[in-house]
């Protein structure tokens, strides 16, 4: 069956550094590959989109790198600051074409200053 | 240019009632999606609109629940007859037309059923 997991257990790291977080699937073939950042009682934002011919995509302090052979992806966070500190989802199009993402269960960034 | 508005932002419901939840999405975007978010898990795709249109619904459950667009106004979610298993958070998605993967998600409805 069609799986993606992310760490369910919180990454603690402190300011200043780099933060990775992993979002691996199992039996998707998808298109594309998306970060999204949710913080507590709020909507996920969109922060970047990664598609399978690309290898690594930037933004800003972001990085995402996507492993279509190791089927992972890999979400980086330089020079993290407290404000980072959110839940940061994945998400998969879970079918070619209808652009319908199958989101991760997210994981919990914490950043202490 | 205000985002995706939802409304209201908390529903509580007695078991048997039903629930309205209403989405506005931004400006320009044709493309409506539903997702319920429960505590400690995913967000769980439900259905898949455009004006008029229901795209998919793959993930909605078969009974008590609906979803329309109408050509005027807001997307609506219904659900009738709640019961406790119901209370989650729903969370409303829009995109451009030309940009479906591309989706900005309003502030959510959290639905409490007592």
């Amino acid at each position: 069956s069609q799986k993606i997991e992310q760490n369910s257990e919180a990454l603690n790291i402190q300011e200043g550094k780099t933060a990775t977080l992993t979002c691996n699937y199992t039996n998707y073939s998808p298109a594309y590959l998306q970060w999204y950042r949710q913080d507590p009682g709020r909507g996920p934002v969109f922060l970047l989109l990664i598609r399978e011919n690309e290898k690594e995509k930037r933004k800003e302090r972001l990085k995402v790198t996507f492993d279509t052979t190791l089927k992972q992806s890999l979400f980086h966070i330089t020079a993290s600051q407290p404000a980072d500190s959110a839940t940061y989802l994945c998400a998969l199009d879970s079918s070619g074409g209808s652009y319908i993402p199958t989101f991760g269960r997210g994981t919990s960034l914490i950043v202490h200053p | 240019n205000a985002g995706v508005m939802q409304n209201p932002r908390h529903l509580v419901r007695r078991r048997g009632q039903e629930a309205r939840l209403r989405c506005s999405p931004m400006k320009g975007h044709s493309h409506v999606y539903w997702y319920r978010q429960l505590p400690e898990e995913g967000l769980k795709f439900m259905v898949y609109l455009q004006k008029e249109n229901i795209i998919d619904e793959s993930g909605m459950p078969k009974e008590r629940f609906s979803a329309e667009f109408p050509k005027e106004g807001p997307s609506i979610l219904r659900i009738q007859q709640v019961v406790r298993g119901d209370s989650a958070a729903y969370f409303c998605a829009s995109s451009p037309p030309d940009r479906s993967y591309e989706q900005y998600f309003g502030p959510g409805t959290r639905l409490t059923v007592t």
